[in-house]
């Protein structure tokens, strides 16, 4: 079965400061890809960045980065320079090529000012 | 562009009633799905979707049915809700689903929040 894990609820962060959240998962597939997705109070979903796990290079997207370590089959994000509009829900999730995405239990950031 | 559109925002239903959650798409998307929100539990799929004709179980698909007649709409329908139903549903699409087209991602609708009595 797949699963998705993240093991901490709940973070916060000075704005300015950096955090790492993290997610592990569990797959038998050797091809798929990762996502990490915000969901603000609106609740909408939004997508934060993007990993192929045949690439071995981390994603980056302005002050979002991931370290991706595909033998240790984790998967964490870490957002520079926090602002106050980081306030939100983080989703880890990871989809297999039969269209089946699955998302972890969520973390809940607060940016404090 | 509309992107992903679910309507109602918000809906109150009594235990046994029925009702379609709608959900359309003007991207021309091949894969649709929809997902419960749950506390706690994060997002889980009930049932998707790679084409007109065709759909599929996700992974809580039981008291659920979905039809797929054209590739803009993707509806849900709660045949005999219950309190255990009680959830965040939203529908997401994407080009294929499948992740290979470069920068394929999914695209949510807004949330439906449903309370059922």
């Amino acid at each position: 079965a797949q699963t998705v894990t993240q093991s901490q609820p709940e973070m916060s962060v000075q704005e300015a400061e950096t955090v790492t959240l993290s997610c592990t998962y569990d797959t038998s597939e050797s091809n798929y890809y990762l996502f990490w997705y915000k969901q603000p109070p609106s609740r909408q979903m939004i997508l934060v960045i993007r990993q192929e796990a045949y690439k071995q290079q981390n994603a980056t997207e302005n002050r979002f980065s991931v370290n991706f370590q595909k033998a240790a089959k984790s998967f964490s994000l870490k957002i520079s320079d926090s602002q106050l509009g980081d306030t939100a829900m983080y989703f880890c999730a990871f989809m297999i090529l039969n269209n089946d995405m699955r998302f972890g239990a969520g973390t809940r950031l607060t940016v404090k000012p | 562009n509309a992107g992903v559109t679910q309507t109602p925002k918000f809906q109150v239903l009594k235990t046994g009633q029925s009702m379609t959650l709608q959900c359309a798409q003007d991207m021309n998307h091949e894969y649709m799905s929809w997902y419960r929100q749950d506390p706690g539990m994060g997002l889980r799929l009930i049932h998707y979707s790679v084409g007109a004709g065709i759909t599929d179980q996700g992974e809580v698909p039981n008291g659920y049915n979905v039809s797929r007649s054209t590739t803009e709409d993707f509806p849900l329908r709660l045949l005999s809700a219950a309190p255990s139903q009680t959830s965040v549903y939203f529908c997401a699409s994407s080009y294929s689903g499948t992740g290979r087209a470069t920068n394929e991602k999914l695209f949510f609708g807004s949330g439906t929040q449903l309370s059922v009595l």
